[in-house]
């Protein structure tokens, strides 16, 4: 158990709607970051936020958005879904030290199915 | 633009056997590289570390190795078991934060 816990672990929804995947990072830990791993493929990286605030952005469509709250949980939220957006969507955590973002922990992941 | 890849999609040893798994870098700025170890319907574990004024790094079982002149990354690990079946992705930790990921090399243990 890394201590990153994802919420819901799967999602099912028809194209248009709109999802919010939520994420709470190991105690102690500042920074959360959101990847995407369509079948059999990589992580691609989304976003990352540092206390708050956002520190880094990857290929994140401007149809999904993210925040991270006070108590530094986060929500990835997903909207006008397409079919193409059915992945396995991975939240870390880590407190990044002075030049890099350190070990990262990962949560079990969201299963989003579009239909 | 840049990326962190890897030589082999997948790799299938013998139980018992060592295992090599290789990646390459185009960032020569990076300067902090990570293992990590993906099972089936799991998220990624971290397995190993490394920075860049280094060239080895030992662990349990695995060795990280650095080749900085031709940025090239690799992890052994020994003895491989049939647990070790998995999905392994490098990671580089470029300048301002940003951690990018290889593709991923799969790895089969034959018992």
């Amino acid at each position: 158990d890394s201590g990153v816990t994802q919420t819901p672990k799967h999602l099912i929804t028809a194209t248009g709607q709109r999802v919010t995947l939520r994420c709470s990072p190991r105690s102690g830990d500042l920074s959360v970051y959101w990847y995407q791993q369509s079948l059999d493929q990589g992580l691609q990286f989304l976003i990352q936020y540092y206390n708050g605030e956002e520190r880094a952005k990857g290929n994140i469509l401007e149809r999904f958005s993210a925040q991270q709250f006070p108590d530094l949980h986060s929500e990835l939220n997903l909207s006008s879904l397409e079919l193409g957006d059915s992945a396995l969507y991975f939240c870390a955590s880590s407190t990044p030290r002075y030049r890099d973002n350190g070990q990262q922990y990962f949560g079990p992941g969201t299963r989003l199915t579009v239909t | 633009g840049e990326s962190v890849g890897l030589h082999l999609p997948t790799l299938s040893v013998q139980e018992g056997d060592n295992s090599i798994i290789n990646c390459a870098y185009s960032n020569s700025a990076s300067d902090y590289f990570i293992w990590y170890k993906q099972e089936s319907g799991k998220g990624p574990q971290f397995i190993i570390d490394i920075r860049s004024n280094m060239d080895k790094r030992q662990g349990q079982r695995v060795t990280v190795l650095l080749n900085k002149t031709v940025k090239h990354l690799s992890l052994q690990i020994a003895a491989t078991q049939p647990g070790d079946s998995a999905v392994y992705f490098c990671a580089e930790n470029t300048g301002g934060f940003k951690t990018i990921f290889g593709a991923g090399t799969r790895l089969f243990v034959k018992a």
